[in-house]
């Protein structure tokens, strides 16, 4: 079945150090997004790329950086500089559409990562 | 400043009852509209979406929305709530084609016998 797969499920990350959130989509999707979930806050966007090699920042793009070098893959590293990152980080995917309308975007299951 | 409402944080709705969940934007155009489920510790499941026409629209789980253009809302309902809609709902909006959505802080909906 076609879906975006995120991993790992649960991350810990020290004090100091960078860490990925895989995400990964069979979808042939266009673009991909990253945002992150904090309780009562909605989804706020990090980043987001609507093709290869290209993607911008979003609100709150500060303290992470992206890289999309496959359409399948859109890894995210929080950096050190991340000083609050405990949250829920969420990927999603969606076409980039090419007559009236706008696609939905199709969201992974998550990574929770958390500071030790 | 632009952005999506969703006035209650929690509601709480008994089996079988009627539930209507509030969504309201401040975008001068009208924007993309969509509504999403997420159960705990998961991610975000689609409901339904609005782009254009009839104002009543359908969705999955036997849930429906109604856009008001007056109201600049567009509100989610079901006329029967069943426990296992117990989760939160988020609105989002996209105000151009292909950009990304903006989400309101989403509402989450308990469910009691």
């Amino acid at each position: 079945d076609g879906g975006i797969t995120q991993s790992p499920k649960y991350l810990f990350r020290k004090e100091g150090q960078n860490v990925t959130l895989s995400c990964e989509q069979n979808l042939n999707h266009d673009a991909m997004y990253w945002y992150r979930q904090d309780p009562g806050q909605g989804l706020r966007l990090i980043y987001y790329s609507q093709i290869v090699n290209d993607f911008q920042k979003g609100d709150i793009a500060e303290g992470y950086s992206v890289s999309r070098e496959k359409k399948e893959s859109f890894p995210l590293t929080v950096t050190s500089a991340q000083k609050n990152p405990t949250a829920f980080y969420l990927c999603a995917s969606s076409i980039r559409y090419r007559g009236s309308g706008h696609q939905p975007q199709h969201f992974g299951d998550g990574t929770r990562l958390s500071i030790l | 400043a632009q952005s999506v409402t969703q006035p209650d944080i929690h509601i709480t709705v008994s089996e079988g009852a009627s539930l209507e969940l509030r969504c309201n934007y401040s975008y001068g155009a009208t924007p993309y509209l969509f509504w999403y489920v997420q159960s705990p510790g998961q991610g975000l499941q689609l409901l339904l979406k609005y782009f254009s026409g009839d104002t009543l629209v359908q969705g999955i789980k036997g849930f429906e929305a109604e856009f008001k253009r007056s109201q600049s809302s567009f509100n989610l309902r079901k006329p029967s709530v069943h426990w296992s809609d117990a989760a939160e709902y988020f609105c989002a909006v996209a105000l151009r084609r292909n950009t990304p959505l903006v989400f309101g802080k989403g509402t989450r909906l308990s469910v009691i016998a």
